[in-house]
């Protein structure tokens, strides 16, 4: 299969831990990385491999993987958290990128 | 510091052709693997194509196969899109990003894009 699959919306209270998951076969192949995408900007990559921040990237921010299925988990989530998230990775033949539907995270 | 520029996009009429430029500074170019990357208008990223560093490989989206080019020229650190026949369909910003430092196929099974440029708006409409 070459779809990642996202839940739409999630919310999380302000300081609460909120975890955005993606399903997908290719993903008990390749590691799902994951970029936070604000109104009218650009995607920005907030994890990548096993559970890597790029420098700039806050360590509330963290990412697992398990089977099918991969997690992005902010600690403590902060209003300026909130955004969409993609989940990404190749489709399981290796060659094409794929992205996940995306999801809005809420911080109430 | 890395930087992607893009450009070339605009409003084009139904079956109508565009090129769009992505041109990058900051890092050796020619090391790096490039993609272009589609939004439409409120919803979600759409991969479209990718090109190793050498353009050895290339790949498409099947949204696109058969109508885009994708293509680079590392003496000039520039990146490429040629879209033709173009659908409303198409109508989106459309994205440069940068591959992480390892190769198109690496065995870490990391795939990233670490830098994206701000983005050129593409309207295919009568």
């Amino acid at each position: 299969s070459s779809e990642l699959t996202q839940d739409p919306a999630v919310s999380v209270a302000l300081g609460q831990t909120v975890r955005i998951t993606c399903q997908g076969d290719s993903l008990r192949s390749y590691y799902a990385s994951w970029y936070q995408q604000k109104p009218g900007q650009a995607p920005v990559l907030v994890i990548y491999g096993k559970n890597n921040r790029p420098s700039g990237i806050p360590d509330r921010f963290s990412g697992s993987s398990s089977g099918n299925t991969a997690s992005l988990t902010i600690t403590g989530a902060q209003a300026e958290d909130e955004a969409d998230y993609y989940c990404n990775s190749r489709d399981s033949s290796g060659n094409r990128g794929v992205f996940g539907g995306g999801t809005k995270l809420t911080v109430l | 510091e890395v930087q992607l520029v893009e450009s070339g996009g605009g409003l084009v009429k139904p079956g109508g052709s565009l090129r769009l430029s992505c041109a990058a500074s900051g890092f050796t170019f020619s090391s790096y693997s490039m993609n272009w990357v589609r939004q439409a208008p409120g919803k979600g990223l759409e991969w479209v194509s990718s090109i190793s560093s050498s353009s050895s490989y290339i790949y498409y989206a099947d949204s696109v196969k058969g109508r885009f080019t994708i293509s680079r020229d590392n003496a000039k650190n520039s990146l490429y899109l040629q879209m033709n026949s173009l659908r409303a369909e198409d109508t989106a910003v459309y994205y440069c990003a940068r591959d992480g430092p390892k190769g198109y196929y690496d065995s870490s099974g990391e795939y990233y894009f670490d830098y994206w440029g701000q983005g050129t708006l593409v309207t295919v409409s009568s």
